[in-house]
């Protein structure tokens, strides 16, 4: 089942740069997306959502940009901090039915 | 802040047997979750609970799993005749309304269960 993709296992980058991560979908009845943060040993945390009838939302340093005819929404954090490096988990949400990506590992270098 | 609970951060159980893993939601929260993470994989969505019944479950949700909400405040899952493979992190959980925008999620600290 690879309803939801995150093709990078894994990303880093320099403080202060941007930080873009992706993520790739299959299925159109999709509602709503949303990125989660992840540390060790903690639950995700909720960073920002999009309703699918949006191509944009944005929250401080986070953007979620959504590109529905390619099925793909990325995550942009500027400027990036070494307290963002975490796991990153892409979810999309059919009613109250949550499909999570495979998660991308964000390192940000000091 | 209010925050989601989860008892007890670490159960060990021998195959066979059965556990109840437990989550207090935020208090006026409406809809609760129940997600596992096998050790290295991706977050997996087991099943939502609204109005005293499970709402959406996956396919991983079978007749092992059951949910209840027995006082009002917890929020349990429980496994029947454990297997190995059920090992694995469980995060319990819950959401204020049904929408998503501007509603999300909390996750609780999990519990890690392991199955000997």
């Amino acid at each position: 089942d690879q309803q939801v993709k995150q093709n990078s296992p894994s990303l880093s980058v320099q403080e202060g740069r941007i930080s873009i991560l992706n993520c790739d979908y299959t299925n159109s009845m999709f509602d709503y997306f949303l990125w989660y943060k992840k540390y060790p040993a903690e639950g995700p945390t909720f960073l920002i959502s999009i309703s699918s009838i949006k191509d944009k939302n944005e929250d401080g340093r986070f953007t979620v940009f959504l590109n529905k005819s390619a099925k793909h929404l990325s995550l942009h954090i500027v400027p990036s901090q070494p307290g963002d490096s975490a796991v990153y988990f892409c979810a999309a949400q059919i009613r109250q039915n949550f499909v999570f990506g495979p998660g991308t590992r964000l390192s940000v270098l000091p | 802040e209010p925050e989601v609970t989860q008892t007890p951060s670490h159960q060990v159980t021998q195959m066979g047997q059965e556990v109840i893993l437990r989550c207090v939601p935020i208090s006026n929260h409406l809809y609760f979750y129940w997600y596992r993470q096998i050790l290295g994989q991706k977050v997996e969505f087991l099943v939502s609970f609204y109005n005293n019944e499970i709402s959406e479950k996956s396919e991983i949700f079978d007749d092992q799993f059951s949910v209840e909400r027995p006082d009002g405040s917890n929020f349990t899952l429980k496994i029947r005749s454990t297997k190995l493979e059920v090992s694995a992190m469980y995060f319990c959980a819950s959401k204020k309304t049904g929408g998503a925008a501007g509603y999300e999620q909390y996750f609780g600290p999990g519990t890690r269960l392991t199955v000997t």
